[in-house]
């Protein structure tokens, strides 16, 4: 099975940065990506990790260790529309379920 | 525009109809996936095509079933409809490599 952590609430200043951190535990891994998605509204893709290492892109950057079941999400410059649930989810070595965590809400303050 | 087309947006309905969800992937995509988030809950996957053919199967309930057709589209059929199934529907498609999974609008279910 898979089992994916990530804190409930995290609160910044506009401008400021933010790490969301997410580990896992699985039977099986192929990836894992990280959507943004704001309430009622459908996630939207962020990233995607397979290897170990940094992928930057834009204002956020995801890193993933595959070693110790960990991954973060950094949220640099943040402005208010990035106020939303961040969502880690694994995918499992069939390419077949792709498995969510409870998400982060990101709460951008002035 | 994620490219993936769910209809209808939204749906109300009565306990103990049944409803059918459709889906039409990215262009080129294979795989379809279907999710449902309920108010407050997080993304619970429910079930996965990949061409055709079933892939992969999660908590979904006996009362709901779904299908991909030869064109790749989707359905999932939900009947004897309970209040506790009202939440959004979401699917999702992805092409071979699965590195890129874009999701629909997702469909608003109300079971009244």
């Amino acid at each position: 099975g898979q089992n994916i952590d990530q804190p409930t609430e995290m609160t910044a200043t506009e401008g400021a940065i933010v790490q969301i951190n997410c580990t896992y535990q699985t039977s099986g891994f192929n990836g894992l990506f990280w959507y943004q998605q704001h309430a009622g509204e459908a996630p939207t893709f962020l990233s995607y990790n397979v290897l170990d290492g940094l992928e930057e892109k834009g204002r956020f950057s995801s890193f993933l260790s595959r070693s110790k079941g960990y991954s973060y999400l950094l949220l640099k410059e943040l402005q208010m529309k990035d106020s939303a649930s961040y969502l880690c989810a694994t995918h499992d070595d069939s390419w077949g379920k792709l498995q969510f965590g409870a998400g982060t809400q990101v709460v951008v303050t002035p | 525009d994620s490219g993936v087309t769910q209809t209808p947006k939204h749906l109300i309905t009565a306990t103990g109809q049944r409803v059918t969800l459709r889906c039409s992937p990215r262009s080129g995509d294979l795989s379809v996936y279907w999710y449902q988030q309920s108010l407050d809950q997080g993304l619970q996957f429910l079930i996965q095509y990949y061409n055709g053919e079933e892939r992969a199967k999660g908590n979904i309930l006996e009362r709901f079933s779904a299908q991909q057709f030869p064109d790749l589209h989707s359905e999932l059929n939900l009947s004897s409809l309970e209040l506790g199934d009202s939440a959004l529907y979401f699917c999702a498609s992805s092409g071979h490599s699965g590195n890129t999974i874009y999701f629909g609008e997702g469909s608003w279910l109300t079971v009244v």
